[in-house]
């Protein structure tokens, strides 16, 4: 069974400063895909970034970066420059399956993000 | 605003009572998921459905039962609810789950079982 695991239940970082989260996931699958989703005390789900396994680079979308480690299963997210609106739940998402098997995310525990002035 | 609609919004039982919680979507998606989402347990998957008249189960299925008639509207029933159902639930729709930004949530369903 698939499976996504985040070791860090919670981390402080500094204002300004860059912080990495970290995200393992485990799959038989040759073709998946890698989410990472920010929730705020708001509640709702914002989508941050994607990793397809096929791709070769690494993704990046502003600050976000995602340093993706095939062989290693690992799927870190990185924030460059931290602000203090970065404070929030942090999850490490995959998909599982195609087609009729539903293309499922399965979330992985989260990771609590506190932003420090 | 095109989106995924989760209605109620919050809500309070009594064990033993049933409620239906109504997942709308107006973006047409074939995909749709109910997930529940508990401190320290990131979101796990109730049942999802792959299309208009398809169900299936995911990971945590017991105590809940879905149906989706319609393709706009996924319906996440609980029969005899129970304090273990207590949680915040999320619904969410797909129309390519193979697209980065494949998934549409809608803002969550509060739920405490009393």
């Amino acid at each position: 069974a698939q499976k996504i695991t985040q070791t860090q239940p919670g981390m402080f970082v500094q204002e300004k400063e860059a912080v990495t989260l970290d995200c393992t996931y485990d799959t038989s699958d040759p073709s998946y895909g890698l989410f990472w989703y920010k929730q705020p005390s708001s509640g709702e789900m914002i989508f941050l970034i994607y990793q397809g396994s096929y791709d070769q680079q690494n993704a990046t979308e502003g600050r976000y970066s995602l340093n993706f480690q095939k062989a290693r299963k690992s799927a870190n997210l990185v924030i460059s420059a931290s602000q203090l609106g970065d404070s929030a739940m942090y999850f490490c998402a995959m998909r599982e399956g195609w087609g009729n098997q539903g293309g499922k995310l399965i979330f992985g525990q989260g990771t609590e993000l506190s932003v420090k002035p | 605003n095109a989106g995924v609609t989760q209605t109620p919004k919050f809500r309070v039982l009594k064990t033993g009572q049933s409620m239906t919680l109504l997942c709308a979507q107006d973006m047409n998606h074939e995909y749709m998921y109910w997930y529940r989402q508990d401190p320290g347990m990131g979101l796990r998957l109730i049942h999802y459905s792959v299309g208009e008249g398809t169900t299936a189960k995911g990971e945590v299925p017991d105590g809940y039962n879905v149906s989706r008639l319609k393709k706009q509207n996924f319906l996440l029933g609980l029969e005899s609810a129970a304090p273990s159902q207590t949680s915040v639930y999320f619904c969410a729709s797909s129309y390519s789950p193979s697209r980065p930004y494949g998934y549409t949530f809608g803002s969550g369903t509060r739920l405490t079982v009393v």
